[in-house]
């Protein structure tokens, strides 16, 4: 299997623009997670969907942020409209049993 | 107080050295306990997995957990300059959030 993929791999746009992640968990998997990672915080749980259906979405920080999972191949973040603070790697993550597999983030960078 | 802390580090030392990283934790409700390991510019990748307390261990390493005290540990013995990484912590209780330390960076040194 290829691993969770996640699309883009870098990303650079200007404040306010919208700006859309893109993942494709592991085949099978029915958990799919979205983390953030910053120096200043570290890991941060988003939200998170269990065969395709949102379960806990506390983590989204604010209503710029929404993220949606219309089958079980594919998940998108969206944050509109992006602003400097957005700047942060974005990870998507599958489940199966206890592993969780992470892809390799989506660095954004917001000017 | 976060629930879960780490020193974020950096930790260096020599190859071959014994390394310890550790967590300690607020939550009496966590009761999986997972290390990961994140090389630069890539994604975490789990290294052990533990249930409760106890010691596992899986070659080089060692994972260990004491719940009456809320503190985890990993054990890297023999270390390697391919050891280098970042090591996060990570636990959860019934529900499906994983909470994450902050992380530590580790260089090995040849």
């Amino acid at each position: 299997d290829a691993g969770v993929i996640q699309s883009p791999r870098h990303e650079v746009t200007e404040m306010g623009q919208e700006v859309t992640l893109r993942c494709k968990p592991i085949s099978g998997h029915d958990y799919l997670f979205w983390y953030r990672q910053t120096m200043m915080r570290g890991l941060e749980l988003l939200i998170y969907f269990n065969n395709n259906v949102p379960i806990d979405d506390s983590g989204m920080p604010e209503d710029r942020f929404s993220a949606k999972m219309p089958n079980a191949s594919f998940s998108t973040l969206k944050i509109q409209p992006s602003e400097p603070r957005d700047s942060a790697v974005y990870f998507c993550a599958s489940r199966f049993w206890d592993t969780i597999y992470f892809g390799e983030g989506s660095w954004l960078t917001v000017v | 107080q976060k629930e879960v802390e780490q020193d974020p580090g950096p930790l260096s030392v020599p190859e071959g050295a014994i390394v310890s990283l550790n967590c300690t934790y607020s939550n009496s409700a966590f009761q999986y306990f997972m290390w990961y390991r994140q090389y630069s510019r890539k994604g975490p990748e789990l290294l052990m997995y533990t249930y409760s307390s106890g010691n596992k261990e899986d070659g080089r390493f060692t994972a260990q957990v004491d719940k009456s005290s809320k503190y985890i540990s990993l054990f890297i013995r023999d270390s390697q300059p391919s050891d280098s990484a970042t090591y996060l912590c990570a636990m959860r209780g019934g529900a499906q959030k994983l909470v994450f330390g902050q992380g530590t960076r580790l260089t090995i040194n040849p």
